[in-house]
């Protein structure tokens, strides 16, 4: 059981360059989401899902791009990358839509844009 | 506008003693408190949470305190060890808004052998 699972782990871009973040997360939780951490800003919420086909935006979400086509896959697109979006980027799952349960996150995406 | 506040960036505690880690927020709306654990190259693991029909919750070393009149929680760590050195981030969620999990910016815990 591997939890939630990030690649690729380190990603330099241009800017202007395009890429996809994946994420996929094997315990079958419906709610599963994106943050990016900067210093001193803490997590930001980028995007989430309730489940597959149902997509939100959450406090930063310009820029980015999301689809859920599984309930296993969240992946997280940037469409025009800029030096604004360097970041660690963290993908998380939860079993329930909650307000008490825990999300449990993947190890990250550490994103540099020059 | 920053919902969960943590003010205090660091914090360095010696073996043995008590770290106290603070969280204040602004949102009279947050029902669920969490706070999380971060290791560097790691994503944050939960650690211990608390709903707002209660002022305590405590699991083994961690306690988590909520004043919900001054709209602050505080996590106690007792007795500190040196696997406790890490960034601890505070979350807060609401029931009507409970997919939006909101984090405060981290304090970095360091323990002193």
């Amino acid at each position: 059981n591997a939890g939630v699972t990030q690649t690729p782990k380190f990603q330099v871009l241009k800017t202007g360059q395009s890429m996809t973040l994946q994420c996929a997360q094997d315990m079958n939780h419906e709610y599963m989401s994106w943050y990016r951490q900067d210093p001193g800003m803490g997590l930001r919420l980028i995007h989430y899902s309730v489940g597959a086909g149902i997509t939100d935006q959450g406090e930063v979400p310009n820029g980015y791009n999301v689809s859920r086509s599984t309930t296993e896959d969240f992946p997280l697109r940037l469409l025009s990358a800029a030096p604004s979006q360097t970041s660690v980027y963290f993908c998380a799952a939860k079993k329930a839509t909650g307000a008490g349960s825990p999300l449990h996150f993947g190890n990250g995406t550490r994103l540099t844009v020059t | 506008d920053q919902q969960v506040k943590q003010n205090s960036p660091s914090l360095s505690v010696q073996e043995g003693r008590i770290s106290i880690l603070n969280c204040d927020y602004t949102n009279s709306m947050f029902d669920y408190f969490l706070w999380y654990k971060k290791y560097p190259a790691e994503g944050p693991t939960f650690l211990i949470s608390i709903s707002s029909i209660k002022d305590k919750n405590e699991d083994g070393r961690f306690t988590v305190f909520l004043n919900k009149s001054a709209k602050h929680l505080s996590l106690h760590i007792v007795p500190s060890q040196p696997g406790d050195s890490a960034v601890y981030f505070c979350a807060a969620s609401a029931i009507q808004g409970a997919q939006k999990l909101v984090f405060g910016q981290g304090t970095r815990l360091t323990i002193n052998p």
